[in-house]
C-alpha cells in the first residue's frame, strides 16, 4: 500500500461546481496533514493544514478522519483558477523532526 | 528577496560534468530540504538539514552530495549523474515546531541530464 494515496484524475468540473478530493493513507503515527496545490510547472504552494478534524477557509474545506486514516478536501463555488494539481501531504515526526511524504497529487480542471 | 529562491532555474548537464544547485531562504526557518519530482511521481525527499545538521538522507545515490553551510544556504552538488536523474528539484525550508510541515518551497531547477 502507498504511504499516501491520491486519485490522480483529472476531474473535469465546470465553474460553479463543488468538488471533493479523498486522500488515504498508511501510517497511523502520522501527526498533521496538509494540502498543497501546485499549478502546472510551478512549486507547491500551502493551501491548507489540517491539526484536528479539520478546518475551513473561505471555499475551502478540509476534513481529517483519523480512524478511516483519510483526509478530505472540499472545493465549493469552484473558479476556473481553481485548476492545478492538489496534493495530500502526511507529516509523520521522526527523530530529525519533520518528515512530509507526499500523494502524487489530483489534477483539477475547471472549465467555463 | 523573499522567500525561497533557487538557482540556476534550469540546467543541462552532460555525465560527466559536476555542477552545484543552490538555494537559498530568507524567512529565518531552520530546516531546509531537498526534494526531486519525476513526471508521473509523487515529491521524493532527499535531504533533511535541520538546524544545519543532516538529520535526513533517503537513501539517495552519493552522486548527490549535500552542503548546508548556514540556516539560510542548502547546495545539492552533482557529479557523474545518469539521464535518470532529469528531474524538477525543488528546495523547501520550515520552522521546526508544532507547526513545521508547513513548508515553504522555490521554484526548482529543472534538471535535465544528457
Amino acid at each position: 500500500r502507498k504511504e499516501v494515496e491520491q486519485d490522480p484524475g483529472p476531474f473535469n468540473v465546470p465553474e460553479g461546481a463543488t468538488v471533493a478530493f479523498n486522500c488515504t493513507y498508511s501510517n497511523s503515527a502520522s501527526q498533521s496533514f496538509f494540502w498543497y496545490r501546485q499549478d502546472c510547472r510551478k512549486e507547491p504552494k500551502l493551501l491548507m493544514s489540517v491539526y484536528s478534524s479539520g478546518n475551513e477557509d473561505g471555499r475551502f474545506t478540509a476534513q481529517l478522519n483519523r480512524a478511516s486514516q483519510y483526509i478530505s478536501l472540499l472545493i465549493r463555488d469552484s473558479k476556473l483558477s481553481d485548476s492545478a494539481t492538489y496534493l495530500c501531504v502526511v507529516n509523520g515526526l521522526t527523530g530529525g523532526g519533520n518528515k512530509l511524504t507526499f500523494g502524487t497529487g489530483t489534477q483539477l480542471k475547471v472549465e467555463l | 528577496e523573499t522567500g525561497v529562491t533557487q538557482t540556476p532555474r534550469h540546467l543541462v548537464m552532460g555525465m560527466t560534468n559536476k555542477k552545484s544547485l543552490k538555494c537559498e531562504q530568507h524567512l529565518g526557518h531552520n530546516a531546509m530540504y531537498w526534494y526531486k519530482q519525476s513526471a508521473k511521481k509523487p515529491l521524493e525527499l532527499m535531504f533533511v538539514y535541520n538546524f544545519k545538521e543532516q538529520t535526513e538522507n533517503n537513501s539517495v545515490p552519493s552522486r548527490f552530495s549535500p552542503e548546508c553551510p548556514n540556516s539560510s544556504h542548502l547546495f545539492l552538488h552533482l557529479h557523474t549523474l545518469q539521464p535518470e536523474d532529469s528531474a524538477l528539484y525543488l528546495c523547501a525550508s520550515s520552522q521546526e515546531g508544532p507547526r513545521g510541515g508547513e513548508q515553504f518551497f522555490g521554484p526548482g531547477t529543472r534538471l535535465t541530464v544528457l
